[in-house]
């Protein structure tokens, strides 16, 4: 498709296990985001992306949490040993350039939805 | 330190009245402002933004923001209301430190009820 893919939409995970999340990019956009939204709130910055420079890995709330692109272009986020608290909406969103904010605005994807219970 | 405050967390407007949505900032520099709109279990929508020019920026769905640099504003508006419009609305700014950030507002709940 034309926009920004993630999956699984909804995922339902036990305390404990580990959960993988998927982005798959618009193609030929360079600049990766992955943002957290708890309950219908602000987003939260977790990780970003740009070409085949070192992420910025700031946003990362604790060293469970990881992401990689591969080939610059899909992006996996990744939770080991998931806590209740890391409920929430895992959004990812591409740029054409992460350092052309005044001619980019960032397409997003819909989401994943991530409960443990 | 930059920041951006959306001091409403809902705003409820009659279907045809006329809507604004409120947002401040606080940079050093001059800003790059960005409106987004999310839908119920969506991802968020670009609407429109403010780089440099004419201080009226208009969007998509009939939506426009005034960028006001004295009360360092940049409040969304709509003429005329309607029930899809409802939704969850981000403000957000340019961070100048990494130039490829964003600084999010937390959003503001827009209802409009008919």
């Amino acid at each position: 498709g034309a926009g920004v893919s993630q999956s699984p939409s909804n995922k339902v995970t036990e305390k404990g296990k580990d959960v993988e999340l998927r982005c798959d990019p618009i193609s030929g956009h360079t600049a990766l985001y992955w943002y957290r939204q708890s309950l219908g709130q602000g987003l939260e910055f977790l990780i970003y992306f740009q070409g085949n420079s070192a992420p910025d890995k700031s946003g990362l709330p604790s060293d469970r949490f990881s992401a990689e692109r591969t080939g610059g272009s899909v992006s996996t986020l990744t939770i080991q040993r998931t806590q209740q608290e890391d409920s929430a909406v895992y959004l990812c969103a591409s740029s054409k350039s992460g350092t052309s904010l005044s001619t980019g605005e960032l397409f997003f994807g819909e989401g994943s939805r991530l409960t443990v219970l | 330190a930059q920041s951006v405050a959306q001091p409403e967390d809902q705003v409820n407007v009659a279907e045809g009245n006329p809507l604004t949505v409120k947002c401040t900032y606080s940079v050093s520099g001059n800003p790059y402002l960005f409106w987004y709109v999310q839908y119920p279990n969506r991802g968020l929508q670009f609407l429109l933004k403010y780089i440099t020019g004419d201080n009226l920026v208009k969007g998509s769905y009939g939506f426009e923001a005034e960028f006001n640099k004295s009360q360092t504003s940049f409040h969304l508006k709509k003429p005329s209301a309607l029930v899809s419009d409802s939704a969850l609305y981000f403000c957000a700014v340019r961070d100048l430190d990494s130039n490829y950030q964003l600084i999010w507002g937390a959003g503001t709940k827009l209802i409009i009820k008919p």
